[in-house]
């Protein structure tokens, strides 16, 4: 079965400091991989997701995420965070079969002044 | 084009009462889900719909119940709440067939609270 860890509940960096959100996935087989954003009494957000396309995904306001099969991780990056990035990230993983969508339990992201 | 559209937004409810929460997907979207989000839980699955039909459930009590009408969109009734029940209530829809492409697309979401 599909699965998806998120190293870090809670993550605090200074404005302009580099953003890394840690993501790793349980998978036999190449999945599907997403990056989500929750800012504060909101749905979800895509930020952006890997489909077997290109290994590094490119998404909305500067971030990005490398998929690294050997490491079976999909961390996001932003090189600069910014106040509004402020927000709780999730990272997702569908089946094959895309019968199941799994999503990881989610990042806090701080950013200090 | 219209995102998905959840109501009412915020909702209160005294315990034992019933609540009603409602979607409605992304026109062309087949299938609708619902998560819970409570306080420190994360997104807890709680059903999917397809085409009118329940084609799965999280592990959530009977009280715990919805629909899929013929236009798609959807209602999430719980019965008989309790003071746990109170959390975020996220719908999402996709095409059944390319949600695993693309993804989901969530609405805002329907604060409930129990008192």
């Amino acid at each position: 079965a599909q699965s998806v860890t998120q190293l870090g509940s809670h993550v605090s960096v200074s404005e302009g400091a580099l953003v890394l959100l840690r993501c790793n996935y349980s998978s036999s087989v190449p999945p599907y991989l997403f990056w989500y954003v929750q800012y504060p009494n909101q749905g979800l957000q895509l930020l952006l997701k890997y489909t077997s396309a290109a290994t590094l995904v490119k998404g909305i306001n500067g971030f990005e995420a490398e998929f690294k099969k050997s490491e079976t991780s999909f961390h996001l990056t932003k090189p600069s965070a910014h106040m509004s990035d402020a927000a709780e990230y999730f990272c997702a993983v569908s089946g094959l079969n895309f019968n199941k969508f799994y999503f990881g339990s989610g990042t806090k992201l701080n950013v200090k002044p | 084009e219209a995102g998905v559209t959840q109501s009412p937004t915020h909702l209160i409810k005294t315990r034992g009462q019933q609540a009603t929460l409602r979607c409605s997907p992304i026109s062309g979207h087949t299938s609708v889900y619902w998560y819970q989000q409570a306080l420190g839980l994360g997104l807890q699955f709680l059903l999917w719909y397809d085409e009118g039909e329940e084609r799965n459930r999280g592990n959530f009590p009977p009280r715990f119940s919805g629909r899929q009408f013929p236009n798609y969109s959807s209602e999430l009734n719980v019965n008989a709440l309790e003071l746990e029940d109170s959390a975020l209530y996220l719908c999402a829809s996709s095409l059944a067939r390319d949600r695993g492409f693309y993804g989901y697309t969530f609405g805002s979401g329907t604060r409930l609270t129990v008192v």
